[in-house]
């Protein structure tokens, strides 16, 4: 799988936006962009995937670049429970498990 | 809905002691998978299920890891003889079929601490 740069931490206020970017260069075509989140000692919780329009869930919006060069997780009101690991991570076809990098930690200020 | 389950939730076990962990994947899921979280690290793929077909075990870390899945339901993982650097949190999940447009769904691991 291609490789995915976050950053290492970002701090928010609670109920305010969040914006959490990431930069895949070397995306493929056929690579969907995955959002996942790890709260503390629970596995990984789905967020949120995109292919190349914006998506909107109930959890988040996915905004992609024209390019798929990079990609933005927006939490439009955090809340403390956001406050996670989250990790972006490029799914091609066929995929086998999930390589997840570093992921970026969210801290949410009360 | 029931998310993915999996038992026990944590387990402290001797060296050189056999141990088996079981994944109950969402109802109508075909893909199990089984990763590895050593403490303060990323996920570590060990094993895929699709079905009926044989599995990928491409991930195990060695012989004495063994996993099985009766059809598209449980799913156990075993690991023999274990050894200190087992000790790790052991993660399922499950989803819709191997896609990468179908996100998987984790259960909230087990917790296996080997003295």
């Amino acid at each position: 799988d291609a490789k995915t740069t976050q950053p290492n931490s970002m701090e928010s206020n609670e109920e305010e936006p969040v914006h959490l970017p990431c930069n895949h260069s070397t995306i493929s075509g056929t690579d969907y962009i995955h959002w996942y989140r790890q709260l503390p000692s629970q596995g990984p919780e789905y967020v949120i995937h995109g292919l190349t329009s914006n998506v909107n869930n109930r959890m988040a919006s996915l905004a992609i670049a024209e390019d798929r060069k990079s990609s933005t997780l927006i939490l439009h009101r955090a809340t403390l429970r956001d406050a996670a690991v989250y990790y972006c991570i490029l799914v091609g076809g066929g995929a086998d498990g999930l390589t997840f990098g570093k992921g970026t930690h969210l801290i949410i200020q009360p | 809905g029931a998310g993915v389950s999996q038992s026990p939730s944590n387990k402290v076990t001797e060296k050189g002691k056999d141990v088996e962990l079981r994944c109950d994947p969402i109802s109508g899921h075909t893909a199990l998978y089984w990763y590895r979280q050593r403490l303060g690290q990323g996920l570590e793929f060990l094993i895929y299920f699709q079905g009926n077909s044989a599995p990928d075990k491409s991930g195990l870390p060695s012989d004495r890891f063994s996993a099985e899945r009766t059809g598209e339901s449980v799913s156990t993982l075993t690991i023999q003889r274990t050894q200190q650097e087992d000790s790790a949190v052991y993660l399922c999940a499950s989803s819709f079929g191997r896609n990468s447009n179908q996100p998987q769904h984790f259960g909230d691991g087990t917790r296996l601490s080997i003295l």
